[in-house]
């Protein structure tokens, strides 16, 4: 059974910086690209970053470019989300998703919450 | 980037009632793909490549489209498919999705 499971979430004051993991199991990870994704409170689905298998490729959304760093560690299981000058309008529900091709998201975490707040 | 817009915002549908959710891009997409998610849960993969179902799901589901105009269609609306259902597109980055439809049971 595929499993995503994130952490690293919790309250941020604005400029700070925060990390998220997700662990994966049930499927040989290193052979999958990555997303997060991400969903502000009462609102709808916003796709933040994506990385492949191999870390040969990487995209960001706009607004998150210059501050988020999507990175993996195949070894571990385990993909990164890496947020620094973190602002109000990044507080929202984290998800992790596995790329299905081509290119939609086949299996998604429980998400992990992230608030911006002073 | 492409947009996503989806119809109607909000909708709601009797049991054993025909709905149609219609998702238009800004510029032409090769596959659209849909998801459902419920009250406090992760999204689920709905429909993928436009017309294939996810695993699971229904058959009184559907998906057809091409080009600018895709939708989704459930031929028979049951309690349980009262939820959001989103658009999405995969063909270039960003990927995008629409803002949603939410369903409710009437």
């Amino acid at each position: 059974e595929v499993q995503l499971v994130e952490s690293g979430g919790g309250l941020v004051q604005p400029g700070r910086s925060l990390k998220l993991s997700c662990v994966a199991s049930g499927f040989t990870f290193s052979n999958y690209g990555m997303n997060w994704i991400r969903q502000a409170p009462g609102k709808g689905l916003e796709w933040v970053a994506y990385i492949s298998s191999g870390s040969s490729y990487i995209y960001y959304a706009e607004t998150v470019k210059g501050r988020f760093t999507i990175s993996r560690d195949n070894a571990k299981n385990t993909l990164y989300l890496q947020m620094t000058s973190l602002r109000s309008e990044d507080t929202a529900l984290y998800y992790c998703a596995r790329r299905g091709a081509p290119n939609y998201f086949d299996y998604w975490g429980q998400g992990v919450m992230v608030t911006v707040s002073s | 980037e492409i947009v996503l817009t989806q119809s109607p915002t909000t909708m709601a549908a009797s049991p054993g009632e025909k709905v149609t959710l219609t998702c238009r891009a800004s510029s032409s997409v090769s596959y659209m793909h849909w998801y459902q998610q419920r009250s406090g849960a992760s999204p689920k993969l709905w429909i993928y490549e436009t017309s294939k179902l996810a695993s699971g799901v229904p058959n009184r589901f559907s998906g057809s489209g091409s080009g600018t105009s895709y939708s989704l269609t459930i031929n028979s609306m049951e309690t349980e498919d009262a939820a959001t259902y989103y658009c999405q597109q995969g063909s270039s980055y960003p990927n995008t999705f629409g803002a949603g439809t939410k369903l409710e049971l009437k």
